[in-house]
């Protein structure tokens, strides 16, 4: 069946400009993660949702970025103001339940790569 | 803080057992997943502890000890394509966010 897809696959875009990068989770998933993963290192936490309700936002770096999931689906993480500093790779994962239950894995999509000139 | 720590590279030969380290220091534990990740894909789930003890999925096998803050992942009959790196990552507990280690890169040699 379709996994976790995300696009844009390749952003690029100029400094000071907003980007919105889309998840679609795996059909039927309750849980979406997003996470930032720089070159040679492990995901970096950003924020989480159980449905449409946001978690957890304690790895979302500032108030340029922000998350949305409103029909407990399909997610949009936005960055506005972009700067350099948010150049990486960014990571959607998705769990079929909700976490600490039980044993519960996370499939990732493939990133999407954002390039900040 | 929270904390996970890994080596940042190892080698090993083909055929060969390794055994990959990881403690963490984290806000509660509410499980510890191990995941396996090549050069420029997604990573992709091994192995899930949240109880002490060994748990045994074909060549590979994780270890937890929570009184010691510390799991292993054991690979092995090493082959080329387990040439990748490999994720450690703990289940706080509150929010039950994810937190991972840096990895571990892992080279296999023939």
């Amino acid at each position: 069946g379709a996994g976790v897809s995300q696009s844009p696959r390749y952003k690029v875009t100029k400094r000071g400009q907003d980007v919105a990068l889309r998840c679609d989770p795996i059909s039927g998933h309750v849980s979406l993660y997003w996470y930032r993963q720089a070159l040679g290192q492990g995901p970096e936490f950003l924020t989480y949702f159980n449905y449409e309700a946001q978690q957890d936002k304690s790895g979302l770096p500032n108030d340029r970025f922000s998350a949305e999931r409103p029909e407990g689906s399909i997610s949009t993480l936005t960055i506005q103001r972009t700067e350099q500093r948010d150049s990486a790779m960014y990571r959607c994962a998705s769990s079929l339940r909700v976490p600490g239950g039980s044993t519960d894995t996370q499939y990732f999509g493939p990133g999407t790569r954002l390039t900040v000139l | 803080g929270q904390n996970i720590d890994q080596p940042t590279e190892m080698t090993a030969t083909e055929g060969a057992i390794v055994q990959i380290n990881c403690t963490y220091q984290t806000s509660g534990f509410n499980g510890l997943f191990w995941y396996q990740q090549h050069a420029g894909e997604a990573p992709t789930f091994l192995s899930y502890n949240v109880l002490d003890g060994l748990e045994e999925k074909g060549r590979f096998s994780s270890f937890l000890s929570r009184s010691k803050g510390y799991s292993y992942l054991l690979l092995k009959e090493l082959q080329m394509k387990d040439s990748a790196s490999y994720l450690c990552a703990v289940i706080t507990s509150g929010t039950y966010k994810y937190i991972f280690g840096t990895g571990t890169r892992l080279k296999v040699l023939a």
